[in-house]
């Protein structure tokens, strides 16, 4: 079975350049999630779905970030502008709906010069 | 609020055990995670810990408690292959988890 894959895996931007992410959950994984994880550090939670639905995007910083899973599949994360601060590491997760197991994937490595 | 803290890099022989350290402040919890990862790759899940006690995983093992704002990693017959940095996390009700910095292990010869 596949697991959670994201693409790109690495990024390399000028700041001010917009930037998106992509991840395909594990099949029949209801939940979503993205963090950001900065080098030294653990992931933290951007933003969590429920299907097609964001009910956690208390720490996603909205002036610059968006997210979408429109099909309740599928999620995208977009940033733009860009800035020298968001160099890291941008981890998609998926689990069950019920489950508190998160399966990650390999992740996408930004870095914005 | 949320505060986890772990070891920020511990050194351990092949062959020998290590315990990794995490304690936590936390007004509740659904249940304490730890997730294995190496340079460069996603976090994998190892364990996790509902009830106070020890569960056991082959070589690896984990501890709760909840009384003292305590859990630990038990890693025995330690491989090369084990040098990584490893996250405790706290679950919450809405399967939302918080992380610690996470502890780098690095194994050797």
């Amino acid at each position: 079975e596949a697991g959670v894959v994201q693409s790109p895996r690495y990024k390399i931007i000028e700041k001010k350049q917009p930037v998106a992410f992509w991840c395909n959950p594990i099949s029949g994984h209801n939940t979503l999630y993205w963090y950001l994880q900065n080098l030294g550090q653990g992931p933290e939670l951007l933003i969590r779905y429920e299907n097609e639905e964001a009910v956690d995007d208390s720490q996603l910083p909205k002036d610059r970030f968006s997210a979408e899973r429109l099909k309740g599949v599928d999620s995208t994360l977009k940033i733009q502008p860009a800035e020298l601060g968001d160099s890291a590491v941008y981890l998609c997760a998926s689990s069950l709906r019920d489950s508190d197991e998160q399966f990650f994937g390999p992740g996408t490595r930004l870095t914005v010069l | 609020g949320q505060n986890i803290d772990q070891p920020t890099e511990m050194t351990a022989t092949e062959g020998a055990i290590v315990q990794i350290n995490c304690t936590y402040q936390t007004s509740g919890f659904n249940g304490l995670f730890w997730y294995q990862q190496h340079a460069g790759e996603a976090p994998t899940f190892l364990s996790y810990n509902v009830l106070d006690g020890l569960e056991e995983k082959g070589r690896f093992s984990s501890f709760l408690s909840r009384s003292k704002g305590y859990s630990y990693l038990l890693l025995k017959e330690l491989q090369m292959k084990d040098s990584a940095s490893y996250l405790c996390a706290l679950g919450g009700a809405t399967n939302k988890l918080i992380f610690g910095t996470g502890t780098l292990l690095a194994v050797q010869p």
